[in-house]
Parts: C-alpha cells; sequence; structure tokens
C-alpha cells in the first residue's frame, strides 16, 4: 500500500541553524501540507501546497519557514534559522485529487532544537 | 477563529465495551469530518471520514455526523486493549485540517 515517507526521523540541531525536513508523498498525490505538534499539544497545520506553489500558510509559517518541491518526488519543509520552541514533531500529509479529500500522514520527523 | 473541541480523557473502558467519542466544531459551513488515531510518538492514522449527515459503519467503528448540531462522534464496539490510543477529530478548512486536542482512550482488560 502506497505510504508518505519522511526523513529524518529525528533531527538534533542547534538554535540557529538551518533545517531541512523531507518528505516522500504519496505518487499520484497532488496536494501537499506540513503540520506540526509540539508534544502534549493538538496538530497544527503550517502550510499547504499545490500546483508548485502555496495554496494557504498559518500564521506560525512565517519568513524562517519555506517549502519546496525540488523535484517531482520530493516535498521539503526548510526552517532557516531555528528557535528552541520549533521543537516539535513535524509531520508531511498528502492527498489526491481535491483539497477535501482524505490526507493521509507520513510518520513524522522529530525536531529538537537545543 | 475555527474550533474543534474534544474532551481529552482519558476516557476508560473495559475491554469488549463500547467506548463512545465525541467532537464539536465551531464551522457550521464544514462538510468534511475525520477521525483518526494516534498512537504516542507517532502520526495521525486514518479511522474514517465522514461527510453526510447519519452514521456510517466499518468494522467495529461507527461514525455519526449531526451537521445541524455541529457534532461528529465516534463509537468503538468490542474495545480491545490495542484501541487504546489518542483519538483526534479533524475537521476540513479550507485547504487544511483542523484538528481537536484529542481524546486519550483507556481500554483495560
Amino acid at each position: 500500500e502506497p505510504e508518505v515517507t519522511q526523513t529524518p526521523s529525528h533531527q538534533v540541531t542547534q538554535m540557529g541553524q538551518e533545517v531541512i525536513l523531507r518528505c516522500v508523498p504519496i505518487s499520484n498525490h497532488l496536494y501537499f501540507y506540513w503540520y506540526r505538534q509540539i508534544l502534549g499539544q493538538k496538530v497544527e497545520f503550517l502550510v499547504s501546497f499545490y500546483n508548485n506553489e502555496i495554496s494557504e500558510k498559518s500564521e506560525i509559517f512565517d519568513d524562517q519557514f519555506s517549502v519546496e518541491r525540488p523535484d517531482g518526488s520530493n516535498f521539503t519543509l526548510k526552517i532557516r534559522s531555528t528557535k528552541l520552541e520549533d521543537s516539535a514533531m513535524y509531520f508531511c500529509a498528502s492527498n489526491g485529487d481535491t483539497p477535501g479529500d482524505t490526507q493521509y500522514f507520513g510518520p513524522g520527523t522529530r525536531l529538537t532544537v537545543l | 477563529q475555527k474550533e474543534v473541541e474534544q474532551n481529552s480523557g482519558p476516557l476508560s473502558v473495559p475491554e469488549g465495551a463500547i467506548a463512545s467519542l465525541n467532537c464539536t466544531y465551531s464551522d457550521r459551513g464544514s462538510q468534511s469530518f475525520f477521525w483518526y488515531r494516534q498512537y504516542s510518538g507517532k502520526s495521525p492514522e486514518l479511522i474514517m471520514s465522514i461527510y453526510s449527515n447519519g452514521d456510517k459503519e466499518d468494522g467495529r467503528f461507527t461514525a455519526q455526523l449531526n451537521k445541524a448540531s455541529q457534532y461528529v462522534s465516534l463509537l468503538i464496539r468490542d474495545s480491545q486493549p490495542s484501541d487504546s490510543a489518542t483519538y483526534l477529530c479533524a475537521v476540513m478548512g479550507t485547504d487544511k485540517l483542523i484538528f481537536g486536542t484529542g481524546t486519550r482512550l483507556q481500554v483495560f482488560p
């Protein structure tokens, strides 16, 4: 069964460093998303991406964040200068034909900022 | 601000019982609703989606939707210890899922 994959599973970085989180969505899906979940809190939307551009972003997704689909399979989230409060689980999700379709989540990347 | 509300629990039920999980949402225009299960340290895993008023059954799971009351529920029949997890209610916004805080379910033998 097709699934969303994410790498790395755990990333440890120093405050102020740049990190890139990688995702491979399900191959025929058209809509891509990043969510995050701070420990003990709810899953929060960061950004949605369709047709090679951002379709919606939350107020969390400030200038420190960017997304890219550098080739036909990868979808990346870059955090330019990490802060302690960026420590969280980051989930990539994708869905198929329409935005209202079911979103399938990857296993997540645990980001720890020291 | 569109909100999804859930009781955080824990909801404790004995093995074999019915677990009832509830969720309310604020955006009356919402059309798509989802239940995800999340084990500790893992990602959300889809259990069911529901789009129309009424009940939708899939195995031991039944989702119920009442748009007039802005209420979604999930029933788990014959609960098993392996069902112990956090259950997330999610409502589709314009182009994103809006999640509740989740209800922690504990099924004891």
